[in-house]
């Protein structure tokens, strides 16, 4: 069956170092996103791509960066992590232009100390 | 942007009652779409029910259905038959049909369901 898989699943990591979130769909799907969810926010948009080489910024894209250099994968990158990056983190991916529904992976849990 | 409100932070219901989990949504859009997710204690995301704004008719999925309601800008998540295992945080979200798949998620209702 196809899916959408994130790892790890769990991190903790120390201010400024750099961390890379994966986020692998099989479902061929050109639209991939990220999303942050922190208490009293719900969902916030970080970066997204609607296919290879097309990345775009949301609304919380400070201080994360992504790379798209195949359909199957959107990999998340903290620069230089912050104790404000502390979060659930969700991938999603939908199918373009039927956008009736988004599939998220199970979410990466970071935190960063 | 679209913005989603959820007024309601925390919802009660006993099991095998209906009950209704509000939405409202603000765009200037004519063409988008709202959804409802539901997010157990186990985290993940599960989709339940979507609903285009040029649906004629609300819609249902299961005990599910959307009380789409376009005039007054609000998509209601109505559960009928509430279960101990529908406990969980229910975020409704929408899309523009400008920017394809991007999500704008209210802050979530979270619904209890006891015996």
């Amino acid at each position: 069956d196809a899916e959408i898989t994130q790892s790890p699943r769990h991190k903790i990591t120390e201010t400024g170092r750099q961390v890379t979130l994966a986020c692998h769909q099989t479902w061929n799907h050109n639209n991939m996103f990220w999303y942050r969810q922190d208490l009293g926010h719900g969902l916030r948009l970080i970066h997204y791509s609607y296919g290879v080489q097309d990345t775009n910024k949301g609304e919380v894209s400070d201080g994360y960066s992504v790379s798209r250099s195949n359909t199957e994968d959107l990999p998340l990158t903290l620069e230089s992590a912050a104790s404000s990056q502390t979060s659930v983190y969700f991938c999603a991916s939908s199918e373009s232009p039927k956008n009736t529904e988004a599939f998220f992976g199970q979410g990466t849990r970071l935190t960063v100390v | 942007a679209q913005k989603i409100t959820q007024t309601q932070p925390g919802m009660f219901v006993q099991e095998k009652e209906a009950v209704t989990l509000d939405c409202t949504y603000d765009t200037s859009d004519q063409s988008y779409g709202l959804f409802w997710y539901k997010q157990p204690s186990s985290g993940e995301m599960i989709f339940l029910i979507y609903q285009g704004s040029y649906d004629q008719q609300n819609a249902t999925e299961g005990r599910y259905s959307l009380n789409f309601q376009k005039a007054r800008k609000s998509a209601n998540l109505v559960i009928s038959a509430s279960q101990l295992g529908d406990s969980a945080m229910y975020f409704c979200a929408g899309h523009r049909g400008s920017t394809l798949g991007r999500l704008y998620f209210g802050r979530g209702t979270q619904l209890t369901v006891w015996p």
